[in-house]
């Protein structure tokens, strides 16, 4: 079976754009949650969707936002770029809605902002 | 953001060492995951736990609940040069009504042939 999966792999955008990345989780995982991770940290959470609905935000803008399709796969969202916006977006899916479920990570997106 | 303390940050050991890195928190967890990171690439989950004094393997590594649920210690026994990597616990909690992971500062470890 093929695991999560994210696209693009990079990419590179001018402050002030949009960006839109892109995740499908594995089959069968109808939760989907976004991270940031910055060079030399740890992932931090951005938004958890379960069955479409938004079940759980981190401490991000306004500017970032997320849904989840019909078929389970998932949209991040990020509007009006800052250079603080360049990191690696992971994106990772579970087969619940997170409670006591392990998270599986995709290769991620690595966004750079000029 | 909020992260979890892991420590050592970063070590270099011989090929054939064990190695032991433990992730501490003021916060109690009822999940907590190891993941390896290597450059580039996503996160991969090496071991999850889900109960206080809960000690579980994968192989050559080795992972613990901490009893106090504050804590979550790894250890990797004969380590080889293909080891290298990231390491970061994860602890997972509800908050807010949402089940979250917390991710560590990380441990990266090199491993000198």
């Amino acid at each position: 079976d093929a695991g999560v999966t994210q696209s693009p792999t990079h990419l590179i955008k001018t402050r002030g754009q949009h960006v839109t990345l892109r995740c499908s989780p594995i089959s069968g995982h109808k939760s989907v949650s976004w991270y940031q991770q910055v060079l030399g940290q740890g992932p931090q959470f951005i938004f958890q969707y379960y069955e479409k609905e938004e079940r759980g935000r981190g401490n991000f803008p306004d500017r970032f936002s997320a849904r989840q399709f019909p078929n389970y796969s998932s949209e991040l969202n990020v509007n009006a770029l800052l250079l603080g916006d360049s990191a690696l977006y992971l994106c990772a899916s579970s087969p619940d809605r997170g409670g006591s479920y392990e998270q599986y990570f995709g290769p991620g997106t690595r966004l750079t902002v000029t | 953001g909020q992260q979890l303390n892991q420590s050592p940050q970063s070590m270099f050991i011989q090929e054939g060492e064990d190695v032991s890195m433990n992730c501490t928190s003021s916060s109690i967890f009822n999940t907590w995951l190891w993941y390896k990171q290597e450059p580039g690439e996503g996160p991969v989950l090496l071991i999850a736990l889900y109960k206080a004094g809960e000690l579980t393997s994968n192989g050559r590594l080795t992972a613990q609940f901490g009893i106090t649920r504050k804590d979550s210690f790894l250890n990797i026994s004969a380590s080889i040069p293909s080891d290298v990597g990231i390491y970061f616990c994860a602890g997972g909690r509800t908050t807010s009504g949402t089940y979250k992971y917390i991710f560590g500062t990380g441990t990266r470890l090199k491993v000198l042939a």
